[in-house]
């Protein structure tokens, strides 16, 4: 069974550093993987899709990584502003789950001003 | 823009009770699911729909039925609710095509007593 898992649950910078945020995933044989956002108390807004065989997709001071082989992906946030503060999930479509997703349990991420 | 709309924020249910919850989306989206959201484990899939009058189970059905008599609209019920069922519940829809990302709902917290 697909398991996914984000380190570290909590993350805490200044703002204007650049950050990694990581997911990892323990069947390689996954459809595609995508990178959500949530703010407290809300729904999730979809940051970045990386099909499998992608390696990378980048939207604005966004990047997002994907080594299949070895179960990671990463998400590249540059120059961290405290409107970044926020969960991020990270999520995997394995190839035999039709349209069904697994979620890691989510970075809650910090930007002190 | 994709709009997922859930019809309640906030709800207090008492236990026993039926309860609805109501989504809609207005992209004509073939895809509709319903995860719910609790501390430490995060977000699970209760049903999914790929179709009008179809649905297929998640990884939690027990407890949950769902209803799709429309393209547009996906609905959870509670048959009769239990206090363990008191979470955050999220809506999401997307293309039936490949490679297309899920879009969220704010969510509905449901309080059971």
């Amino acid at each position: 069974k697909q398991e996914v898992t984000q380190i570290p649950a909590a993350l805490s910078v200044p703002e204007g550093e650049n950050l990694v945020l990581n997911c990892s995933f323990t069947d390689s044989a996954i459809y595609n993987l995508q990178w959500f956002r949530q703010d407290p108390g809300k729904g999730l807004t979809s940051l970045l899709l990386i099909q499998s065989s992608q390696r990378e997709q980048t939207s604005g001071r966004l990047n997002a990584s994907l080594d299949k082989s070895s179960g990671r992906s990463t998400l590249y946030i540059a120059a961290s502003q405290p409107g970044d503060s926020a969960t991020y999930l990270c999520a995997v479509r394995p190839d035999n789950a039709g349209n069904m997703l697994t979620f890691g349990g989510g970075t809650r991420l910090m930007v002190k001003p | 823009d994709v709009k997922v709309t859930q019809s309640s924020r906030y709800l207090v249910k008492r236990t026993g009770e039926k309860v609805f919850l109501e989504c809609v989306q207005d992209m004509d989206h073939e895809n509709m699911f319903w995860y719910r959201q609790d501390p430490g484990l995060g977000l699970r899939l209760i049903y999914f729909s790929y179709d009008v009058k179809m649905k297929e189970k998640g990884d939690i059905p027990e407890g949950y039925s769902v209803s799709r008599e429309k393209k547009e609209r996906f609905s959870l019920i509670l048959e009769s609710a239990s206090t363990n069922q008191t979470s955050m519940y999220l809506c999401a829809s997307s293309w039936g095509q490949t490679h297309q990302p899920q879009h969220f709902g704010d969510g509905t917290r449901l309080s059971i007593l």
